[in-house]
C-alpha cells in the first residue's frame, strides 16, 4: 500500500517552454502533497507543500510564479515549471502524506522526474 | 527550526564488513525519524522509521537504527555489507509541530569495496 507515482519519469525540453509533472497517490487519498528538488550529488530540498483545494505554501526562495502547483484532487498534484531554463534542470520528487489531523502525516515518495532543459 | 546533520559525506567499506552511518538531528518536540536509501537516478526507498516505542528499530535489507534521545542521534547500522548496499543514504526528521514537513540531512555516499 501507499504507492505514489510520478509522470513523466524523464523529460527533456527546450529553454522557454513549460513542463508539467504529475504526482498521484494510487491507493490512498492524500490531503497534503510535497514537492522536492534534488540537484546532482545533493540532498532533497522542500520546494512547497500543497493541500487539496487550497493554494500551495512555498518555501523561502522558491519562485511561486515559476513553479506552479495545483492540488485539484485528493490523489493528484501537479507541478508546472514555467518558462524553463537550463538552471531548472534537476530531479523533482513528490511525496504524498498519509494520515493527518492529530496523527503524523507520513510521507510516501514518488520515483522522481528527471528534467533536462536544453 | 529542525535540522539534520550527517557528518560523513563518504564512507568506503569492504564487502562483508559492518557499516554505521551517523545522523544527528535538532528538533524541538517529539521527532519522527527516517532513513532512506537512494540508488543513482532512482527515487527514495524507506529503510526504517522511528515514531515511538523500542528505540532499536529494525528495517529492510538487514538494517537497524538506534534512537538516542540524550544524544539527538539516530545512527544506522548493518552488520555485514553487500555490494548492492552501495548507494546514497539520507536521514530525515519530521514531526507534528513542523506541519509534517521532513528535513533531510546532506546524505552519506557509501562505496563498497570487493
Amino acid at each position: 500500500g501507499a504507492v505514489v507515482s510520478q509522470h513523466p519519469s524523464r523529460v527533456i525540453c527546450k529553454s522557454g517552454t513549460s513542463v508539467k509533472i504529475e504526482c498521484r497517490s494510487l491507493d490512498f487519498q492524500a490531503t497534503t502533497m510535497f514537492w522536492y528538488r534534488q540537484f546532482p550529488k545533493q540532498s532533497l530540498m522542500l520546494m512547497a507543500t500543497s493541500n487539496e483545494g487550497s493554494k500551495a505554501t512555498y518555501e523561502q526562495g522558491v519562485e511561486k510564479d515559476k513553479f506552479l502547483i495545483n492540488h485539484a484532487s485528493l490523489t493528484l498534484s501537479t507541478l508546472t515549471v514555467t518558462s524553463a531554463h537550463p538552471e531548472d534542470s534537476s530531479f523533482y520528487i513528490c511525496s504524498a502524506g498519509l494520515g493527518g489531523g492529530t496523527s503524523y502525516n507520513e510521507q510516501f515518495f514518488g520515483p522522481g522526474t528527471r528534467l533536462t532543459v536544453l | 527550526a529542525q535540522s539534520v546533520t550527517q557528518p560523513d559525506i563518504h564512507i568506503t567499506v569492504s564487502e562483508g564488513a559492518s557499516l554505521e552511518l551517523r545522523c544527528n538531528y535538532s528538533y524541538g518536540a517529539t521527532p519522527y525519524l527516517f532513513w532512506y536509501v537512494q540508488s543513482p537516478g532512482q527515487g527514495l526507498q524507506l529503510l526504517l522509521k522511528y515514531f515511538s516505542g523500542d528505540t532499536l528499530v529494525q528495517g529492510i535489507k538487514g538494517f537497524e537504527a538506534e534512537f538516542k534521545r540524550s544524544q539527538s542521534s539516530f545512527n544506522l547500522r548493518k552488520p555485514s555489507v553487500h555490494w548492492s548496499d552501495a548507494a546514497e543514504y539520507f536521514c530525515a526528521v519530521g514531526g507534528l509541530t513542523a506541519g509534517n514537513k521532513l528535513t533531510f540531512g546532506g546524505g552519506t555516499r557509501v562505496l563498497v569495496k570487493p
